[in-house]
């Protein structure tokens, strides 16, 4: 069975500084792996996915992923945060395209000004 | 705006009491999925329709029931609630039987007094 764990609960960062968002998988089979964001008092949309090629994937608002097998991660990374960068993140994965979803149990990202 | 419609926003209950919450997928949309986000457990599958039928299920407890109509939208019913079902109540749709790409509603918060 697929889980998710992120590392950190909660992760406070000053504003314009670099943030990594950490995230591992378990799984036996191959693996399709999302970020989600969840802004305040709003639903989770997707920021990006991995489903093959590649390992580094760009998502939108500036933020990016690396897929690294041997590690079984999938960390999410920006290079300089801002203030509406305020949100819940979620790593997610599945086992194929045609499954249910797992979903972490969050990380919320703080930015301090 | 995601174009799912979750609807009521809020609703406040008693213990033992049956309520029905209520999904609208984006349009085009065949797939519904259903999600219990708290505190605790954090984002947690509870069942997927794909145009009309039972796909997937998760973590769904006997007490809940979920189904889709004709025209797509579907009903999440709870029964029999306990304060320990208070939580956060996300719908989701795809294009779909796959999740590569799920889109949110702004969930229904759901209060057992």
């Amino acid at each position: 069975a697929q889980s998710v764990t992120q590392l950190d609960s909660q992760v406070p960062v000053f504003e314009e500084a670099p943030v990594e968002l950490r995230c591992n998988y378990s799984s036996s089979v191959s693996v399709y792996l999302f970020w989600y964001v969840q802004y305040p008092n709003q639903g989770l949309q997707l920021l990006l996915k991995y489903l093959s090629g590649s390992t580094l994937v760009k998502g939108i608002n500036g933020f990016e992923a690396e897929f690294n097998k041997s590690q079984t991660s999938f960390h999410l990374r920006k290079p300089s945060v801002h203030i509406s960068d305020t949100a819940e993140y979620f790593c997610a994965v599945t086992p194929n395209r045609d499954d249910k979803i797992i979903f972490g149990k969050g990380t919320r990202l703080h930015i301090l000004p | 705006d995601s174009g799912v419609t979750q609807t009521p926003k809020h609703l406040i209950t008693a213990t033992g009491q049956r309520v029905t919450l209520r999904c609208s997928p984006r349009s085009g949309d065949l797939s519904v999925y259903w999600y219990q986000q708290s505190l605790d457990q954090g984002l947690q599958f509870l069942i997927q329709y794909y145009n009309g039928e039972e796909r997937a299920k998760g973590n769904i407890l006997e007490r809940f029931s979920a189904q889709q109509f004709p025209d797509l939208h579907s009903e999440l019913n709870l029964s029999s609630l306990e304060l320990g079902d208070s939580a956060l109540y996300f719908c989701a749709s795809s294009l779909g039987t796959g999740a590569e790409k799920l889109f949110f509603g702004s969930g229904t918060q759901l209060s057992v007094l």
